[in-house]
């Protein structure tokens, strides 16, 4: 089964506070992406990166940037958190090929509050 | 740009009956579109992918259907569960990759 896990479930962080989410796949997966969920909004996609030290903006990257220095990590930094940028974080993984023709497999999530 | 819609928001159904949940896109230059589910506070489920070539896609209870030319997929959930309740989201992929908002079901013992 693939896996994909987020460094931490809740987070709290101050306005201002350089905030690191960290996601692991341990299937090879070529593509890894960052959404963000908000109530009416619905998931809205970051960055992706289809493979190590690429990445792409997505639709929202305003505030944040990523990084991929390893095949299986790819991390979402906001650079100075601000208060909207509460929402719930999921990652995401594919196995190659285009970005989103494949299946992807999500991690449980990332639930930041920045006060 | 592509807007995805899903109908109805919210469904309550008792268990045993067969359902439908619908999804609309706007564009229909896509690659393909997928169905996941989400429980609450958790991540998301792929359940089925539907390439643009194809016509629907089975998995158990579950058949998804997509019609490109007219901008719609259904996803058809047999001998519904209370297992089965939880947030059933499309995504398609086409310019862009967009979500809808979302079908929040519950399944009655």
């Amino acid at each position: 089964d693939v896996k994909v896990t987020q460094s931490s479930r809740y987070l709290v962080k101050r306005t201002g506070e350089k905030v690191f989410l960290e996601c692991v796949q341990d299937m090879d997966h070529e593509n890894m992406f960052w959404y963000r969920q908000d109530p009416g909004l619905g998931l809205r996609l970051i960055y992706f990166s289809y493979d190590v030290k690429m990445k792409e903006k997505g639709d929202i990257p305003e505030g944040y940037s990523v990084s991929r220095e390893k095949k299986e990590r790819f991390s979402l930094i906001l650079e100075s958190a601000s208060t909207n940028q509460t929402s719930m974080y999921l990652c995401a993984s594919s196995l190659g090929g285009l970005a989103f023709q494949e299946t992807q497999y999500f991690g449980p999530g990332t639930r930041l509050l920045v006060l | 740009k592509q807007e995805v819609t899903q109908i109805p928001a919210a469904l309550s159904v008792p268990e045993g009956e067969n359902l439908v949940l619908n999804c609309s896109f706007t564009d229909s230059a896509i690659y393909n579109l997928q169905w996941f589910r989400q429980d609450p506070g958790k991540g998301l489920t792929s359940l089925l992918l539907i390439q643009s070539s194809q016509r629907e896609q089975t998995s158990g209870r579950l058949n998804a259907s997509l019609d490109k030319s007219s901008g719609r997929s259904t996803l058809y959930i047999a001998a519904s569960q209370p297992g089965d309740s939880a947030t059933y989201l499309c995504a398609v992929d086409g310019q862009n990759f967009v979500f809808g908002p979302g079908t929040r079901l519950s399944v009655l013992p």
